[in-house]
């Protein structure tokens, strides 16, 4: 069965600085890795993804993301954080034979921006 | 394309009274899902159509809700006799193809009191 983790409910970095949201998963199958965000009161949108091409990702706000096959990581990155970052980041892996596509999540992480 | 759209955004309601939620997927999506978010978790899976077929609902939904796709298109969710803890934000998403992920919409955040 796949699954995701997510290290740190909360992450906290000051304006400027490197952001690193870490996510790990396990899947049997090549998988499709997904960034979501999440503002407050708000739907979640899509940050970037991962489908089988290249292992970089670049996503939307300056966000991109490294598909490690030998880590089963994808960690989220970005050099210098803006305080309008400040919301929640969700990672979430699609068994890429799975006809129902579903999203397996993580539990999500805050990312909190000090100024 | 206009995106996800669901209605209403926001819904207060009393104990016990039904509420019905909608949802309008991406018009070339086949696939609609519905979830559950509660304040600081992740979404929790309620159900799947694959066009107007439900494919599959979460074993944790009681019998309460109930959710239609009837022709293929627009979704409601309806949630009967509601409770305290059916307080959350309802959310829908559709999807074409596996590599796309989810389009979700804005939400409808329920308040029962």
């Amino acid at each position: 069965a796949q699954s995701v983790t997510q290290l740190g409910s909360h992450v906290s970095v000051s304006e400027g600085a490197l952001v690193l949201l870490r996510c790990n998963y396990s899947s049997s199958v090549p998988p499709y890795l997904f960034w979501y965000v999440q503002y407050p009161n708000q739907g979640l949108q899509l940050l970037l993804k991962y489908t089988s091409a290249a292992t970089l990702v670049k996503g939307i706000n300056g966000f991109e993301a490294e598909f490690k096959k030998s880590e089963t990581s994808f960690h989220l990155t970005k050099p210098s954080a803006h305080m309008s970052d400040a919301a929640e980041y969700f990672c979430a892996v699609s068994d890429s034979l799975d006809s129902n596509y579903q999203l397996i999540w993580g539990a999500g992480t805050k990312l909190i921006i000090k100024p | 394309d206009t995106g996800v759209s669901q209605d209403p955004r926001h819904k207060i309601t009393k104990r016990g009274q039904n509420v019905t939620f909608r949802c309008d997927p991406i018009s070339e999506h086949n696939r609609l899902y519905w979830y559950r978010q509660t304040l600081g978790q992740g979404p929790e899976f309620l159900t799947y159509f694959q066009n107007e077929a439900q494919l599959e609902k979460s074993r944790l939904l009681s019998d309460r809700f109930s959710a239609e796709r009837p022709k293929g298109s627009f979704s409601t969710l309806e949630i009967q006799r509601t409770e305290q803890g059916d307080s959350a934000m309802y959310l829908c998403a559709s999807s074409l193809r596996p590599s796309y992920g989810y389009t979700f919409g804005s939400g409808t955040r329920l308040t029962v009191v």
